[in-house]
């Protein structure tokens, strides 16, 4: 299957800094790419769609301005949380579909741990 | 919008024994349902997926049957094992080339016990 890699694997962060987390398909391109968040015993949440070349579409309950997302590349989309709090504290995953059928491939996922 | 529910939370099985967990989606123009198998600290790993042309997929020791009219589908698991302890999501879609933006069950939280 096709290969999504998610860097980094784990982050601790202080408390209103911001973290970058970065998505790639390592053997295919993809022009979407979604954003998912995942609280711990619970299912994956989308949070957000990223569209290379455009803005990326938010869930309801999502804020924008926190969750910036950017998809300056075929094979790259980057999620950043600004001014993180320890309630952002999650497991942060991303996917991409290589564009030919339906399957959706899935990073590794980010744990990001805020103190 | 679409609304995937799936049943039971937790299962506990004996090594050997069949699994199966099933699901049922709101939207009958969903058309892809994939399973996926997340182990902890781990993202979600596609197993099998269906779609909605077909009655009956198998590979192996899993298998997924899809019932359109009742708008459900469920996964088997034949002869357990312990490696397949983990915890399994199903998903549909209104699968769109390229285009895939699931929404998940809950999650089971399959045990096997040697």
């Amino acid at each position: 299957g096709a290969v999504v890699s998610q860097h980094p694997s784990w982050v601790i962060c202080k408390s209103g800094t911001s973290v970058k987390i970065e998505c790639r398909s390592l053997d295919f391109q993809a022009t979407t790419m979604f954003w998912y968040r995942q609280f711990p015993k619970q299912s994956l949440m989308l949070m957000a769609t990223s569209n290379e070349g455009s803005k990326a579409t938010y869930e309801q309950g999502v804020e924008k301005d926190k969750f910036l997302i950017n998809h300056a590349s075929l094979t790259l989309s980057t999620l950043t949380v600004t001014s993180a709090h320890p309630e952002d504290s999650s497991f942060y995953i991303c996917s991409a579909g290589t564009g030919g059928e339906a399957e959706a491939f899935f990073g590794q996922g980010t744990r990001l741990t805020v103190v | 919008g679409e609304n995937v529910e799936q049943h039971p939370s937790t299962l506990s099985v004996q090594e050997g024994d069949s699994a199966v967990i099933k699901c049922t989606y709101s939207d009958s123009a969903s058309n892809y349902f994939p399973w996926y198998k997340q182990e902890l600290g781990k993202g979600p790993q596609l197993i099998i997926d269906i779609r909605s042309n077909v009655g009956e997929k198998k590979d192996q020791r899993i298998a997924v049957t899809l019932n359109k009219t009742a708008k459900h589908f469920s996964l088997h698991i034949t002869e357990t094992q312990p490696e397949d302890s983990a915890v399994y999501f199903c998903a549909a879609i209104r699968g769109v080339r390229g285009y895939n933006k699931l929404i998940f069950g809950a999650g089971t939280r399959l045990a096997v016990h040697p």
